[in-house]
């Protein structure tokens, strides 16, 4: 049963401190998604990736994040120096070649104190 | 822009049907649709796309209409395990895959 993982599952972090997501996207998917959700502001795209090369970050407050596929099996999302406001659950999705479908990852409950 | 989604909230007794809707300003390629239970994550349940046809997946279909850029899920018949969040998620034409998703229509079913 192929699935999208990622680590930590919970994060409680003070703010200032810096923060490291991981996602291990399903085998032979070669999209990558990391989406942040909010009670507020919803599902918002963070940033993708197609074959570990970033496509769009729009979505991503360049001064304090950063997202990486280190390799075809890893995916990182970075924030440095974390905030109260970036208190969410970060999901990561994966989607197969040439498809639209995309997989959601248990996502990561970020608590910046 | 973030599609929207009506009603914001529908609560149902078993075996009613509901209908829930998605609208965007944009010119779409396609509509994708999620359902998420508290604390997990939003699982896929099916995707229309431009010039294609209304889906089915069991008792929930959805439709496209491509000149009015609006989307409609419907679930007949509910079940308790129908509650959740529902999600549509829009791709613009040219949009690489990238979707934008709507504010969310929370349902619940009642016994």
């Amino acid at each position: 049963d192929a699935r999208v993982t990622q680590t930590p599952r919970h994060k409680v972090t003070e703010m200032g401190q810096e923060v490291t997501m991981r996602c291990q996207p399903i085998l032979g998917h070669n999209t990558v998604f990391w989406y942040r959700q909010t009670m507020m502001q919803g599902l918002e795209l963070l940033a993708y990736f197609r074959n570990r090369a970033p496509l769009d970050d729009s979505g991503m407050p360049k001064d304090r994040f950063s997202a990486e596929m280190p390799d075809a099996t890893l995916a990182t999302l970075k924030i440095q120096p974390s905030e109260p406001r970036d208190s969410a659950v970060y999901f990561c999705a994966s989607g197969w070649p040439n498809t639209d479908t995309q997989y959601f990852g248990p996502g990561t409950r970020l608590t910046v104190l | 822009q973030q599609p929207v989604q009506s009603p914001q909230a529908v609560i149902l007794r078993e075996g009613e049907d509901a209908v829930i809707n998605c609208s965007s300003s944009k010119a779409l390629y396609s509509v994708h649709w999620y359902r998420q239970k508290h604390g997990e994550a939003p699982v896929f349940l099916m995707i229309l796309l431009k010039g294609g046809e209304q889906k089915g997946h069991e008792k929930i279909s959805a439709s496209f209409n491509e000149k009015k850029q609006q989307s409609s899920l419907y679930l007949t018949a509910s079940q308790l395990s129908y509650s959740g969040t529902y999600f549509c998620g829009t791709e613009r034409t040219g949009g690489g895959n990238k979707l934008t998703f709507g504010t969310g229509t929370q349902l619940k079913v009642e016994l």
